[in-house]
């Protein structure tokens, strides 16, 4: 079982709309949740962090944790197309060492 | 504020030969990491410096790498000799604390032909 695990997509969704990414983790002691944003050929960009259970909003971004599920949603509402990039979830686990990260959901918003 | 460097940004070499990656991470960072994303496969963690020592180099693949952190300041990632499967791009990051976010290089896209 990977540590960090996400959709790879693509998903799709149209301009206006709602995305959501999902992210699942296998390490139950893990601290630290993070969502970060990749545009082609850049560097990962931190977006989101949440470290307690419920909802994180920033502006048009909503990070959900469930820890006993296991489980980091990111929502993104009024999808833009400068939104399209490969979104990263990231976890730091219970040695509150190094981050592990999924392989990335690549969003695409048409307009 | 200087963000986190690295260069160079690109590099192609042999089979065989000797390649050193550099990153300046953003000044007062102890924390520096060193990861690894190979194509279309997830970021690989490699190392964690916190200051001049390593904290953690349980992500290294084999002891053709080599990190070192002079001073606790910049960080190079040697590959001596470099093979096939070392081609990917490699990122710094840098942080303050731990259990927080990083702030990413651009990296460094490494091909061996």
């Amino acid at each position: 079982q990977k540590e960090v695990e996400q959709n790879s997509g693509p998903l799709s969704v149209p301009e206006g709309a709602i995305a959501s990414l999902n992210c699942t983790y296998s390490d139950r002691g893990s601290q630290s949740f993070f969502w970060y944003r990749q545009y082609s050929g850049k560097s990962p960009e931190l977006i989101m962090f949440i470290y307690s259970n419920g909802d994180k909003e920033d502006g048009r971004f909503t990070a959900q944790l469930n820890k006993a599920s296991q489980y980091v949603s990111l929502l993104i509402r009024d999808s833009q197309p400068s939104d399209s990039a490969t979104y990263l979830c990231a976890v730091q686990g219970s040695n509150n060492n190094d981050m592990r990260f999924g392989a990335g959901t690549r969003l695409t918003v048409k307009p | 504020e200087a963000g986190v460097t690295q260069f160079p940004s690109h590099s192609v070499i042999e089979k065989g030969q000797t390649v050193t990656l550099r990153c300046d991470p953003i000044s007062g960072h102890d924390n520096l990491y060193w990861y690894r994303r190979v194509m279309g496969k997830e970021i690989k963690f490699l190392l964690h410096f916190v200051k001049e020592s390593k904290q953690d180099e349980s992500g290294m693949p084999n002891n053709r790498f080599l990190a070192e952190r002079t001073g606790g300041t910049y960080s190079t990632l040697k590959v001596q000799p470099a093979e096939l499967e070392d081609s990917g791009v490699y990122f710094c990051a840098s942080s303050p604390y731990r259990g927080r976010g990083y702030t990413f290089g651009s990296g460094t896209r490494l091909t061996v032909v």
